[in-house]
């Protein structure tokens, strides 16, 4: 059981470059998360998902697209790499269980020059 | 909106208890979460009240009370190891379910 994964661990861009990052669960989650984290500021939910197909945007969407063809995937991009856009990058996903549990993959560290 | 705070940073001695507070404006939510991140790790889910009160879970206590808006997570006993960095979260009733929110995170340094 691995869990939670994320693709790459690492990754640095220039200014205006784009990227996908993937996640990929394998836990038959039904909710999926992308989060950014900055240095002061917690985890800020960018988008989620609640089921194959079905995308919505959370706290900091602007910037970002996602996908969710397949339940065990769900994808972030960056279309227009901006230097704000610098960060940690987390995923995660939970059950529909009562308890809020989510479980995170070991995040993205991502440089945009 | 609606916000939760924490105190950014904590200091105590091994063997010692900590408290974190956290504290809300919102008006409904199902249930309040922890979770620990050490540095470069990802978060790790602690504990979860969904009803007022107290839940133990080893040396980790959370309490819960949504008259006072208030929770904290208490960590008893504590070990060099339990330096980090902890995260509360709710998750609305009046967002669509999955969608969370979480504190700015309390920074725990345990000191010998």
């Amino acid at each position: 059981n691995a869990g939670v994964t994320q693709t790459p661990k690492f990754r640095v861009l220039k200014t205006g470059q784009s990227m996908t990052l993937l996640c990929a669960q394998d836990m038959n989650h039904e909710y999926m998360y992308w989060y950014r984290q900055d240095p002061g500021m917690g985890l800020r939910l960018i988008h989620y998902s609640v089921g194959e197909g079905t995308t919505a945007k959370g706290e900091v969407p602007d910037g970002y697209n996602v996908s969710r063809l397949k339940k065990q995937n769900f994808l972030l991009g960056l279309e227009s790499a901006a230097p704000s856009q610098t960060s940690v990058y987390f995923c995660a996903s939970s059950s529909s269980g009562p308890t809020d549990t989510q479980y995170f993959g070991p995040g993205t560290r991502l440089t945009v020059l | 909106g609606q916000s939760l705070e924490q105190p950014s940073e904590v200091t105590a001695v091994e063997g010692a208890i900590v408290q974190i507070n956290c504290t809300y404006q919102t008006s409904g939510f199902y249930g309040l979460s922890w979770y620990q991140q050490h540095d470069g790790g990802a978060p790790t889910f602690l504990s979860y009240n969904g009803l007022d009160g107290l839940e133990e879970t080893g040396r980790f206590s959370s309490f819960l009370s949504r008259s006072d808006s208030y929770g904290y997570l208490l960590l008893q006993e504590l070990q060099m190891k339990d330096s980090a960095s902890y995260f509360c979260a709710v998750r609305r009733t009046t967002d669509s379910w999955g969608k969370f929110q979480f504190g700015a995170g309390t920074q725990v340094v345990v000191t010998p």
